[in-house]
């Protein structure tokens, strides 16, 4: 089961910043933050992570409390093509069977002109 | 990023055949892929994870001889939907690890999909 939980859906204005939530209470010392997005039919395309320090990248950024409970992705100016779900999602980084990544039911965020 | 590219990108068929999805990772090694499947209006949901050289290992509910996975190389797994009937149509979508990632890159990236109508 994902260990997550967004709000199911946001709007944003075009031109201005998203901030997209997420909780994850029960996370471990060893799990990442991931965030990927879906655009409508498209495979998930990766935006960012983290573990406890922000993070930025050309996509977004991405904001981790101190006690690592709650994360916030910022897309500093949306666009429409920004439209799509987004997931946030939390895994140990591994390989074989370890860390899977398990997707919520993410939020789908709606930008508008 | 890394590449990992799905064919066919669309397949109809009829009930009672056999369809096979091809997931490649284009431009590194993947020791382990992973099959999805999404409903429309759904979120993804994890089928089986693949390593190189081994037996897939499937989630609680996917039935193995029904959805047969094969991860024959580092670049390659396809799955193959045994006897498909309507039910199964769906967007079945690959996702490719890379092996050699550093910790501060991701290191796990997704195909494009395949959708499967089943008539």
């Amino acid at each position: 089961d994902a260990k997550t939980t967004q709000p199911p859906s946001m709007d944003c204005a075009e031109g201005r910043a998203a901030n997209l939530p997420c909780n994850h209470s029960t996370i471990s010392g060893n799990e990442y933050v991931y965030w990927y997005r879906q655009i409508h039919s498209q495979g998930p395309q990766y935006i960012i992570h983290g573990l406890k320090n922000n993070e930025t990248n050309e996509m977004a950024s991405l904001i981790i409390t101190e006690d690592r409970k709650s994360s916030t992705l910022i897309l500093p100016h949306a666009t429409l093509r920004d439209t799509a779900v987004y997931y946030c999602i939390v895994r140990v980084k591994g390989s074989g069977n370890t860390g899977k990544l398990i997707f919520g039911q993410g939020t789908t965020l709606q930008v508008k002109p | 990023g890394a590449v990992v590219s799905q064919h066919p990108s669309r397949v109809i068929c009829k009930s009672g055949t056999s369809v096979k999805i091809e997931c490649r990772s284009l431009d590194f090694q993947a020791t382990t892929m992973f099959w999805y499947r999404q409903f429309p209006k759904k979120s993804l949901m994890l089928m089986a994870t693949s390593n190189e050289g081994s037996k897939a290992t499937y989630e609680q509910g996917v039935e193995k001889d029904k959805f047969l996975i094969n991860h024959a190389s580092l670049t390659l797994s396809t799955l193959t939907v045994t006897s498909a009937h309507p039910e199964d149509s769906s967007f079945y979508i690959c996702s490719a690890r890379d092996l050699f990632a550093g910790s501060s890159y991701n290191e796990q990236f997704f195909g494009p999909g395949t959708r499967l109508t089943v008539l």
